[in-house]
């Protein structure tokens, strides 16, 4: 049973550039979150996907935006990259929404940005 | 003021001891409350639910006092693989989605 998994595993990009991440849930989950994780800090939570519709947001500015596909995969994209963009971004999926389900966290995305 | 702070570490422990280890919380009205495990340049996994009658899970031990906003983990007899970062985590009221997290604190068993 794959758990969840994400790509590219690394990626450098330059400022004002823009990134796409992309995440595919662990089998029988239909949730996806998205957190940013800086060096030494804990993740901070970007948004939340269900039924391909973005259900709550964290404090992130507009240039994170996401998707959620009926196969429940989801896609983050930053764009005008700043350089305190550079973080390991990870995917969460999970069965259902709330709270009370475990999420499941992927291998993360480790994004550069110069 | 963070919405979850923990204990800043790092905490460096021979095998066999007992390490516990510190969080408050800011929201009186926080719904669910977590201990998760990252190991280095790895993903965060759930090592325990913390519940308000506290709980146990071998040797790991998570109490939750709401009066003080106040979660604990204690790990006894503490196992080289026991070396990691330590996140605390709640869920805000108004926000159960989402997964807030404190910003860990390191634990090293030394052989």
């Amino acid at each position: 049973d794959a758990g969840v998994t994400q790509s590219p595993t690394h990626l450098i990009k330059t400022r004002g550039q823009q990134v796409t991440l992309r995440c595919s849930p662990k089998s029988g989950h239909d949730t996806v979150s998205w957190y940013q994780q800086a060096l030494g800090q804990g993740p901070q939570f970007i948004f939340q996907y269900y039924e391909e519709e973005e259900r709550q947001r964290g404090n992130f500015p507009d240039r994170f935006s996401g998707h959620q596909f009926p196969n429940y995969s989801s896609e983050l994209n930053v764009n005008a990259l700043l350089l305190g963009d550079s973080a390991l971004y990870l995917c969460a999926s999970s069965a259902g929404p709330s709270s009370y389900n475990e999420q499941f966290f992927g291998p993360g995305t480790r994004l550069t940005v110069l | 003021r963070k919405e979850v702070e923990q204990d800043p570490g790092p905490f460096n422990v021979p095998e066999g001891a007992t390490v516990a280890f510190n969080c408050t919380y800011s929201n009186s009205a926080s719904q669910s409350f977590f201990w998760y495990r990252q190991d280095c340049r790895k993903e965060p996994k759930l090592l325990m639910s913390v519940y308000s009658s506290g709980n146990e899970d071998g040797r790991f031990t998570a109490q939750l006092n709401r009066a003080s906003q106040y979660i604990s983990l204690l790990i006894r007899d503490s196992k080289l693989s026991d070396s990691a970062t330590y996140l605390c985590v709640v869920t805000l009221s108004g926000s159960a989605r989402q997964l807030t997290f404190g910003s860990g604190t390191q634990l090293t068993v030394l052989p």
